[in-house]
């Protein structure tokens, strides 16, 4: 059974720091894994999806990186802004989509 | 384009009682997911579908919970009756492709529903 965690749990930091959110997973029989954002009381939006053939990803300020090998992905957020306050959710796409617990990111102005 | 619709947003229940969501996905999208997502946690699934057919519901505890995708379109998810621990946001979403294994997916705002 796949199983995703996180870590950290949460993370405060200034804004225009980089920081990175890790994300790893037990089973490496997956077709791709995903990283989400939440906002408060809102559904969550994709932000990048990297397909198992694929290493990394970028959108804008946001760079996905997969290892299937180690079992782990990476977020990295360069010059962290406040609107970037969110929890941030990874997935595991196998045979099922499985969250992880989230990294809940504040960015202080 | 309009996005994953789901009502109502917020549902106050007192145990024992039955309740009912209602999920509409994004026009043209044959996969729709129910999901449960408790405090602090990520989302869980409960069930899939591909068109009207449920694909994988081996999560979904059928004592209590049902869900149709009549038309292969709308979704409801029903609990009859409702129990304390069933608290939690119920997300809806859907995704192009009738395979899951390549497409991202399109959540909802959410019902939160709180069983007193």
């Amino acid at each position: 059974k796949q199983e995703v965690t996180q870590i950290p749990a949460a993370l405060s930091v200034p804004e225009g720091e980089n920081l990175v959110l890790n994300c790893s997973f037990t089973d490496s029989a997956i077709y791709n894994l995903q990283w989400f954002r939440q906002d408060p009381g809102k559904g969550l939006t994709s932000l990048l999806l990297i397909q198992s053939s694929q290493r990394e990803q970028t959108s804008g300020r946001l760079n996905a990186s997969l290892d299937k090998s180690s079992g782990r992905s990476t977020l990295y957020i360069a010059a962290s802004q406040p609107g970037d306050s969110a929890t941030y959710l990874c997935v595991a796409g196998g045979q099922n989509f499985v969250f992880g617990p989230g990294t809940r990111l504040s960015v202080l102005p | 384009e309009a996005g994953v619709v789901q009502s109502p947003r917020y549902k106050i229940i007192e145990k024992k009682q039955p309740v009912a969501f209602w999920c509409n996905p994004i026009s043209g999208h044959n996969t729709l997911y129910w999901y449960l997502q408790n405090l602090g946690q990520g989302p869980e699934l409960l069930i899939r579908y591909e068109n009207e057919e449920a694909v994988d519901d081996s999560q979904l505890p059928k004592d209590r919970f049902s869900a149709e995708r009549l038309k292969g379109v709308d979704s409801t998810l029903k609990i009859q009756p409702a129990e304390l621990g069933d608290s939690a946001v119920y997300l809806c979403a859907s995704s192009p492709a009738a395979s899951a294994s390549t497409d991202t997916q399109y959540f909802g705002p959410g019902t939160r529903l709180t069983v007193l």
